[in-house]
């Protein structure tokens, strides 16, 4: 079966701008997560959505926000973007919430100039 | 405060060796404790998961213990090969499901 699908892979902003990642999870999964990840740092915990509504949130400025679909799809938007944005943001879908294994999509590589 | 640590200096073995890798955590007491790898570029991909109640885990040639008194997690790859070159993240399962993550090792074997 499909993998969970990240687009835009790359992705070139200018500082103050916003930007919206789309993660498509597994089939029939219903959990996703976002994370941030930058060199040198574990991969920090942005939100999980399940089900449509937000179950966990992260230590991140409300510049940071997210939404999923009730086919399970999700979105993560950065409003305002600042240097420090810029990073990996990576997707992970799971069958439940809670649930243990996390499928990991290749990730949206995205640079704030 | 809560942190995870895994050793943050790549680790060098021989091809054929056994690599042992560490994840340490504090101010935790997670049900469960999972083991990524990740490639350059790639996401992580799931390894293996161990619960608190279990000392060992096995998958092929991967070997993963989880001591709760210790507060320690440890991987290892029997018959190390190249290919297992990559860096390999540590996850807990902290409250409410949430995972919280280690900054990962990166191992590199040597032919």
């Amino acid at each position: 079966k499909a993998g969970v699908t990240q687009t835009p892979r790359y992705l070139i902003k200018t500082r103050g701008q916003q930007v919206t990642l789309s993660c498509s999870p597994i089939s029939g999964h219903r959990s996703v997560s976002w994370y941030q990840q930058t060199p040198g740092q574990g991969l920090q915990f942005l939100f999980e959505y399940f089900s449509e509504t937000q179950r966990n949130k992260g230590n991140f400025p409300g510049r940071f926000s997210g939404r999923q679909f009730s086919n399970s799809r999700s979105e993560m938007n950065v409003s305002t973007l600042e240097l420090g944005d810029s990073a990996l943001y990576l997707c992970a879908s799971s069958l439940d919430f809670g649930n243990t294994e996390a499928f990991f999509g290749q990730g949206t590589r995205l640079t704030v100039v | 405060s809560q942190k995870i640590e895994q050793n943050s200096e790549a680790l060098n073995i021989q091809e054929g060796k056994t690599a042992t890798l560490t994840c340490n955590y504090t101010n935790y007491s997670p049900a469960y404790l999972q083991w990524y790898r990740q490639d350059p570029g790639r996401g992580p991909v799931f390894l293996l998961l161990i619960r608190e109640n279990e000392k060992e885990k096995r998958k092929e040639r991967l070997k993963v213990t989880f001591d709760t008194t210790l507060k320690q997690s440890l991987f290892h790859i029997t018959a190390s090969q190249p290919a297992d070159s990559a860096t390999y993240l540590c996850a807990l399962e902290a409250s409410n499901y949430q995972l919280i993550w280690g900054a990962g090792t990166k191992l590199i074997i040597k032919p």
